[in-house]
């Protein structure tokens, strides 16, 4: 089967750096996304690896281990409005296997 | 904005009833699927459809159904409503059939209250 998890909750302080971790277990692999998802609206994509090592895209980046089941997605330079759910996911690897989300990581920013 | 439309945006009903919810995904995506996302809960993927076809069934209920039309818009149906229904309805679509990890792109929902 397939699953993914992920922290509940994290809290940083604005201008700091979080790693919000994702390990996910499945029998096939095609890859991993993070989504951004602020309360009530629409995720949005942030990133997609599918091979080893870290993905930079501006104060984002995105970490992946095929080896260990591992992902993080690190965000710099933290500010007000990054406060809410990343979500890491699991696409199908087969015409059997479809995509999964992990439940999310809240994440809150204080001054 | 994604390029996806979701109608309508808020929707209140009383169990027992069916509603529909209908989804209009971003011009040359192919793929559309629709997630429940219940207060502070996770996405829970509920079916896909590709090209008119479906193409992956995730945790959807029996009351519920769907369908994309040969115009690629699809349609939720929730049937027999419960108050455990009462969630956010997504809607998002790619351009394959994401076997490739095709980004999805979502819609801004249906907010579904079952009274």
């Amino acid at each position: 089967g397939q699953n993914i998890d992920q922290p509940t909750e994290m809290t940083a302080t604005e201008g700091a750096i979080v790693q919000i971790n994702c390990t996910y277990q499945t029998s096939g692999f095609n890859g991993l996304f993070w989504y951004q998802q602020h309360a009530g609206e629409a995720p949005t994509f942030l990133s997609y690896n599918v091979l080893d090592g870290l993905e930079e895209k501006g104060r984002f980046s995105s970490f992946l281990s095929r080896s260990k089941g591992y992902s993080y997605l690190l965000l710099k330079e933290l500010q007000m409005k990054d406060s809410a759910s990343y979500l890491c996911a699991v696409p199908p690897y087969s015409s059997a296997s479809k995509i999964i989300f992990g439940s999310g990581t809240r994440l809150s920013i204080r001054p | 904005d994604s390029g996806v439309t979701q109608t309508p945006k808020h929707l209140i009903t009383a169990t027992g009833q069916r509603v529909t919810l209908r989804c209009s995904p971003r011009s040359g995506d192919l793929s559309v699927y629709w997630y429940q996302q219940s207060l502070d809960q996770g996405l829970q993927f509920l079916i896909q459809y590709y090209n008119g076809e479906e193409r992956a069934k995730g945790n959807i209920l029996e009351r519920f159904s769907a369908q994309q039309f040969p115009d690629l818009h699809s349609e939720l149906n929730l049937s027999s409503l419960e108050l455990g229904d009462s969630a956010l309805y997504f809607c998002a679509s790619s351009v394959g059939r994401d076997r490739a990890g095709n980004e999805q792109f979502f819609g801004p929902g249906t907010r579904l209250t079952v009274l």
